[in-house]
């Protein structure tokens, strides 16, 4: 089955700063690239997603680039605020119907 | 904008009790999903619904688990015999289809066996 590896586990930037946050896949049936940002009490919340046909992909401060000859994909977020700290995760999916498999998160914290 | 709403927000059960956990997935969504996170670790896909029935399920998804849609709103899933390794968090999540693929997740349900 898919496996889908994220890093790094943690990382802290200072406001106004990038951060990047990388996932690899192991199915390269796999077509359909989700970010999900999570706060404390709260479920994952869509933040971006890419699909296969896509090479990069932009909203505001977020972009997600994926590779899929390297089976690998990233989460940029440009000039971080106080509010982007949270828990990030990527997930991979082979189809458009079918189950997610999640990375293991990435802790972020953006200090002001 | 749309919500998936669970009920209840915390359930505590006594360890081979039954529980129900249910959730309303957004009106116009066709796939249902249920996962879990144990406190820190990953979110780990439990079964996916669609059609009135199962589409996938993983192995954590045995005998003990079942899922109903009893009614056009909602989806509920059900631990038979409940252990102490199924204390976590269960979230419901619903899609649609064509371009909507993402999931909306609901905020979750925090089971504690004891």
């Amino acid at each position: 089955g898919e496996n889908v590896e994220q890093h790094p586990s943690t990382l802290s930037v200072q406001e106004g700063d990038s951060a990047v946050i990388k996932c690899t896949y192991s199915d390269s049936a796999s077509n359909y690239f989700p970010w999900y940002k999570q706060e404390l009490g709260k479920g994952p919340q869509l933040i971006i997603d890419i699909r296969s046909n896509v090479g990069e992909k932009k909203d505001q401060r977020i972009a997600v680039t994926l590779n899929k000859t390297a089976k690998h994909f990233s989460l940029h977020i440009t000039e971080t605020q106080p509010e982007d700290s949270a828990v990030y995760f990527c997930a991979a999916s082979l189809h458009n119907a079918g189950k997610s498999t999640f990375g293991d998160g990435t802790t972020l914290t953006v200090k002001p | 904008e749309p919500e998936v709403t669970q009920t209840p927000s915390h359930q505590v059960t006594q360890m081979g009790q039954e529980v129900i956990l249910r959730c309303v997935p957004i009106s116009n969504h066709l796939y249902f999903y249920w996962y879990r996170q144990i406190l820190g670790q990953k979110v780990e896909f439990l079964v996916s619904f669609y059609n009135n029935e199962i589409s996938e399920k993983s192995e954590i998804f045995d005998d003990q688990f079942s899922v109903e849609r009893p009614d056009g709103s909602n989806f509920t899933l059900k631990i038979r015999s409940t252990k102490l390794e199924d204390s976590a968090m269960y979230f419901c999540a619903s899609s649609g289809s064509g371009r909507d693929y993402g999931y909306t997740f609901g905020s979750g349900t925090r089971l504690t066996v004891v």
